[in-house]
């Protein structure tokens, strides 16, 4: 089976940078993706990392280390419009093309 | 850029009635995915289809269908709803099955 963990909430000022961990346990690893959901609404796609490293894009960054079954979400610059949930989700090849989501952690930006 | 479609958005129905809810993915998006959020709660994977073929089976009830059409939207089929049947139900959509996916704005479904 799956599990993932990340911290069910956190609170950030804004301008300021903050990392949202998340650790997963799988057999058959294919992917890790974060997605921001605001409540109510659709999950929105953020990153994919398959690889160990850095993705960058823009104001958000993650990273993946596969061999500690750990990824990280960076967000900085933070504005008020980042408060929102941020899902973990890992594919594992024995669930197929399914996304196989964490609890998420709400994030609450604060002036 | 177009989105995922999703219709209806809102629906309110009684015990034991049915309910389907329609997807249409993003233009030549072969690939779509079905989840169901409780409140409070992650999503959680239904069933996905690709090219018209069903390609994956998750917590979907038996009480529940689905299928995907040949112009590539999805219809999902809820029979004998139950109150724990109310929730958001999202669809997806990806190119191919191993790309990202992007989440249709969701149906909010109501049983009562």
């Amino acid at each position: 089976g799956q599990n993932i963990d990340q911290p069910t909430e956190m609170t950030a000022t804004e301008g300021a940078i903050v990392q949202i961990n998340c650790t997963y346990q799988t057999s058959g690893f294919n992917g890790l993706f974060w997605y921001q959901q605001h409540a109510g609404e659709a999950p929105t796609f953020l990153s994919y990392n398959v690889l160990d490293g850095l993705e960058e894009k823009g104001r958000f960054s993650s990273f993946l280390s596969r061999s500690k079954g750990y990824s990280y979400l960076l967000l900085k610059e933070l504005q008020m419009k980042d408060s929102a949930s941020y899902l973990c989700a890992v594919r594992d090849r024995q669930a197929g093309t399914a996304l196989i989501f964490g609890k998420g952690t709400t994030l609450s930006v604060s002036s | 850029a177009a989105g995922v479609i999703q219709s209806p958005r809102h629906l309110i129905k009684e015990k034991r009635e049915t309910a389907t809810l329609k997807c249409y993915p993003i233009p030549r998006h072969d690939t779509v995915y079905w989840y169901q959020q409780g409140p409070g709660q992650d999503p959680q994977f239904l069933i996905s289809f690709y090219e018209k073929m069903q390609s994956d089976k998750g917590s979907i009830p038996d009480r529940f269908s689905a299928q995907q059409f040949s112009d590539y939207h999805s219809e999902l089929n809820m029979s004998s709803l139950e109150l724990g049947d109310s929730a958001l139900y999202f669809c997806a959509s990806s190119l191919a099955r191993v790309y990202e996916q992007y989440f249709g704005p969701g149906t909010r479904l109501t049983v009562t």
